[in-house]
């Protein structure tokens, strides 16, 4: 069954520093994407990242990369240089795709504090 | 480009009552999404529609209808409206399988 899971509720990173994000996943669907997603505390969702199944490389978009290792069905999220403007809740959702159904779960989250 | 748009941001409802929450989409996006969420749960899938004219049960349908009535817009039904159901609820949109989804702002809905 299509499952994520975000088992970190809460992280502490100093200004600068960078930050790991973890997110597992469970499905029997060779074919898939992962997002990440950032939750300010103003409320709207706002898309960071995109990782394919069959993608050869991790993805990155700026001080954002996704350490995707398929074996182990794991996408963290890395986050390089964090910002105060970091502070946030950060969601890992996923899409099955071959059963071109379209749905799009999510995991629990993880909530970000980036300390000065 | 409005995006994603709900309708209403907030509702107070008591027991009982019914309601619809409206969402639209401009992006001609074949998928839509109504999620719920609650402290420490995440987002919840409520229902989706991978397409105009389809529909299908995420992982709490239990207490809402949904209606796909055309390409752009996607409702959101409570019949009875309970306690339990006090969430916020987010719409969203998405071109296909490999695309990103678009969010709407939420509606923040208190059942009392």
């Amino acid at each position: 069954a299509q499952k994520i899971t975000q088992t970190q509720p809460g992280m502490f990173v100093q200004e600068k520093e960078a930050v790991t994000l973890d997110c597992t996943y469970d499905t029997s669907d060779p074919s898939y994407g992962l997002f990440w997603y950032k939750q300010p505390s103003s409320g709207e969702m706002i898309f960071l990242i995109y990782q394919g199944s069959y993608d050869q490389q991790n993805a990155t978009e700026g001080r954002y990369s996704l350490n995707f290792q398929k074996a182990r069905k794991s996408a963290n999220l890395v986050i390089s240089a964090s910002q105060l403007g970091d502070s946030a809740m950060y969601f890992c959702a996923m899409r099955e795709i071959s059963s071109n159904t379209g749905k799009l779960i999510f995991g629990q989250g993880t909530t970000l504090q980036v300390k000065p | 480009n409005a995006g994603v748009t709900q309708t209403p941001k907030f509702q107070v409802l008591k027991t009982g009552q019914s309601m619809t929450l409206q969402c639209a989409q401009d992006m001609n996006h074949n998928s839509m999404y109504w999620y719920r969420q609650d402290p420490g749960m995440g987002l919840r899938l409520i229902y989706y529609s991978a397409s105009e004219g389809t529909t299908d049960k995420g992982e709490v349908p239990n207490g809402y209808n949904v209606s796909r009535l055309n390409k752009r817009e996607f409702s959101l039904r409570l019949e009875s409206a309970a306690p339990s159901q006090t969430s916020v609820y987010f719409c969203a949109s998405a071109e296909g399988a490999f695309a990103e989804a678009f969010f709407g702002q939420g509606t923040r809905l208190t059942v009392v």
